[in-house]
């Protein structure tokens, strides 16, 4: 039982540069989100998903894209980086009764120069 | 605008002792409530949570008490642990069993000395 798997778990990149991370779970849970963690700020909600197809922004939705086509899969996409998006990113999925606790993956530390 | 936050930032406890993490929050729609830990270089995992409905709610050493009218909420820890050290959010939100969008605070880091 795998849960929620993030790849890559480190990734650098140039500033404008382009990348997608990935995130998949196994739980067939309908909700999935992204956050990103940086000193002080706490964990704030990048984009979310309540279902295959149907996507909302969250608090820092700004230089990021996301798409739900897969019940099982929701990726991150940069379309260009920029230093401001280094960050800790986490993905997170739940559903059934226990909607609002969230299980998160391992994290993807993502640095950009 | 910060809606939910911990201001403090750290906490240094004894083992065997209470540890208390507050947190506070501004929006009233809030009617789920959250904390989660983190240990590094891991997913936060939940620990525990309140309906607000209640004002208490408690598992095993962990109780987290919630108090609407000032808008607080507090988690207690006792006894206190060394494996207990770690990074401890709280989170909140609107709509109840509707996931996905949880608004966490800043973090508190507990630290439990032996």
């Amino acid at each position: 039982n795998a849960g929620v798997t993030q790849t890559p778990k480190f990734q650098v990149l140039k500033t404008g540069q382009s990348m997608t991370l990935q995130c998949a779970q196994d739980m067939n849970h309908e909700y999935m989100s992204w956050y990103r963690q940086d000193p002080g700020m706490g964990l704030r909600l990048i984009h979310y998903s309540v279902g295959a197809g149907i996507t909302d922004q969250g608090e820092v939705p700004n230089g990021y894209n996301v798409s739900r086509s897969t019940t099982e899969d929701f990726p991150l996409r940069l379309l260009s980086a920029a230093p401001s998006q280094t960050s800790v990113y986490f993905c997170a999925s739940s559903g059934g009764s226990g909607a609002n606790v969230l299980t998160f993956g391992a994290g993807s530390r993502l640095t950009v120069l | 605008d910060q809606q939910v936050k911990q201001n403090s930032p750290s906490l240094s406890v004894q083992e065997g002792r209470i540890s208390i993490l507050n947190c506070d929050y501004t929006n009233s729609m809030f009617d789920y409530f959250l904390w989660y830990k983190k240990y590094p270089a891991e997913g936060p995992t939940f620990l525990i949570s309140i309906s607000s409905i209640k004002d208490k709610n408690e598992d095993g050493r962990f109780t987290v008490f919630l108090n609407k009218s000032a808008k607080h909420l507090s988690l207690h820890i006792v006894p206190s642990q060394p494996g207990d050290s770690a990074v401890y959010f709280c989170a909140a939100a609107v709509i109840y069993n509707q996931g996905g969008k949880l608004i966490f605070g800043q973090g508190t880091e507990l630290s439990v000395k032996p």
